[in-house]
């Protein structure tokens, strides 16, 4: 079975501080990670994906397998980073599944 | 070019009426996910087409159903509506094809209110 988990609901941090949102996944297979993230009044949307493995917006993801982690981070925090944050793990089957998100409150 | 078009953006229904939501996505993606989502159980998978043929299917029961045309633009329909089918229905599309996942263009969502 695939399964997602976010640990955290939400994570308040102060402009320019590092953020980390932690995510871990279960999936027997050969998982393909993804951060999407959705912003106030704007549809969901892809942030970015393990395979590319290059940083959006400073955002960097990196898939640990040995511990089944997909972690996103920045090491500064900026206002417009404010949002609601969901990994997901795709595998063989066509479906995406998600966790349950991590809003993100970035405080001036 | 135009995302993902979903109709109707809003609708209330009552208890024991159906309800049917329409996507249409972007032009030359052949792949279309609906989605369910939920401030309790946040984004739940529902269904997958390509070409015209459900994939796969999510843990929901009989009563949502969808399908997809020939250019394909899908439709999910939910009958005998309960008051915990309140939800915002995503619907997502993709090139699709043979990768597995890829990355999913999301829609702005149907918000169905079961009164």
């Amino acid at each position: 079975a695939q399964r997602v988990t976010q640990p955290e609901k939400l994570l308040s941090v102060f402009k320019g501080a590092p953020v980390e949102l932690k995510c871990n996944y279960s999936y027997s297979g050969s998982p393909e990670l993804f951060w999407y993230v959705q912003y106030s009044r704007q549809r969901l949307q892809l942030l970015l994906r393990h395979i590319s493995r290059e940083s959006i917006k400073g955002f960097t993801a990196d898939l640990n397998k040995g511990e089944t982690s997909f972690h996103l981070k920045k090491p500064f925090a900026q206002e417009e980073d404010s949002a609601m944050y969901y990994c997901a793990l795709g595998g063989s089957n066509y479906k995406l599944t998600f966790g349950k998100g991590t809003l993100l409150t970035v405080n001036p | 070019k135009a995302g993902v078009t979903q109709t109707p953006r809003y609708l209330i229904k009552t208890r024991g009426q159906q309800v049917t939501l329409s996507c249409s996505p972007i032009s030359g993606h052949r792949s279309v996910s609906w989605y369910q989502q939920t401030p309790g159980q946040g984004l739940q998978f529902l269904f997958e087409y390509f070409s015209e043929t459900q994939r796969n299917k999510g843990n929901f029961p009989g009563r949502f159903s969808g399908r997809q045309f020939s250019n394909s633009r899908s439709e999910m329909n939910v009958s005998t509506l309960e008051l915990g089918d309140s939800a915002l229905y995503l619907c997502a599309s993709r090139p699709g094809g043979y990768s597995n996942t890829g990355e999913l263009f999301f829609g702005e969502g149907s918000r169905l209110t079961v009164l």
